[in-house]
């Protein structure tokens, strides 16, 4: 049963324009969720993350936005660069837990057209 | 500044065979964690450790033994490989901050014929 999903394998986004991926979440005893981003035949890199008790996060042309009530969290890419071209995974941690990993969603393939 | 190293990078077994994957960290990281990525199926956690000495089962832990004799290092061993096995997996560390953020190998693919 999934905890963490991530419901569009991919998104065809032209370069520029806004970027959107999208996360949805059935467990409320996650307190941070986390975004990684993964290029092909490399482990998954550290994008941005954001505490349940926020609702916006942002760090340079990538924001999060977590909206508790519906469970569901988005990254927004602005404006969408050809190195966006990527997998990216949402993760969730659960609350007090430092050591136990992260839960991750299937990934969304992030295609950026010139 | 090597990070979390796997080896090897590369492995084709036959059904039966045993084999260990190999993970060295080199950022004094207390947690240690083995991940497999399967098509469609994201990342899932196979066994952990949260200190030398220590292990624990994660969501995925069958057919996997895993051991941590030494702080920076993680081995992950298939007694006798299943073609189910075949993924490609995923080392990965953490200090134990509060976001939980992890640092991850470069993976390693495994196929069992």
């Amino acid at each position: 049963d999934q905890q963490v999903k991530q419901n569009s394998p991919s998104l065809s986004v032209q370069e520029g324009r806004i970027s959107i991926l999208n996360c949805d979440y059935t467990n409320s005893m996650f307190d941070y969720f986390l975004w990684y981003k993964k290029y092909p035949a490399e482990g998954p890199t550290f994008l941005i993350s954001i505490s349940s008790i926020k609702d916006k996060n942002e760090d340079g042309r990538f924001t999060v936005f977590l909206n508790k009530s519906a469970k569901h969290l988005s990254l927004h890419i602005v404006p969408s660069q050809p190195g966006d071209s990527a997998v990216y995974f949402c993760a969730a941690k659960f609350f007090g837990s430092r050591a136990d990993g992260l839960t991750f969603g299937k990934g969304t393939h992030l295609i950026i057209q010139p | 500044n090597a990070g979390v190293t796997q080896t090897p990078k590369f492995r084709v077994l036959k059904t039966g065979q045993s084999m260990t994957l190999l993970c060295a960290q080199d950022m004094n990281h207390e947690y240690m964690y083995w991940y497999r990525q399967d098509p469609g199926m994201g990342l899932r956690l196979i066994h952990y450790s949260v200190g030398e000495g220590t292990t624990a089962k994660g969501e995925v832990p069958d057919g996997y033994n895993v051991s941590r004799l030494k702080k920076q290092n993680f081995l992950l061993g298939l007694e006798s490989a299943a073609p189910s096995q075949t993924s490609v997996y995923f080392c990965a560390s953490s200090y134990g901050g509060q976001a939980g953020e992890l640092f991850f190998g470069e993976g390693s693919r495994l196929t069992v014929l």
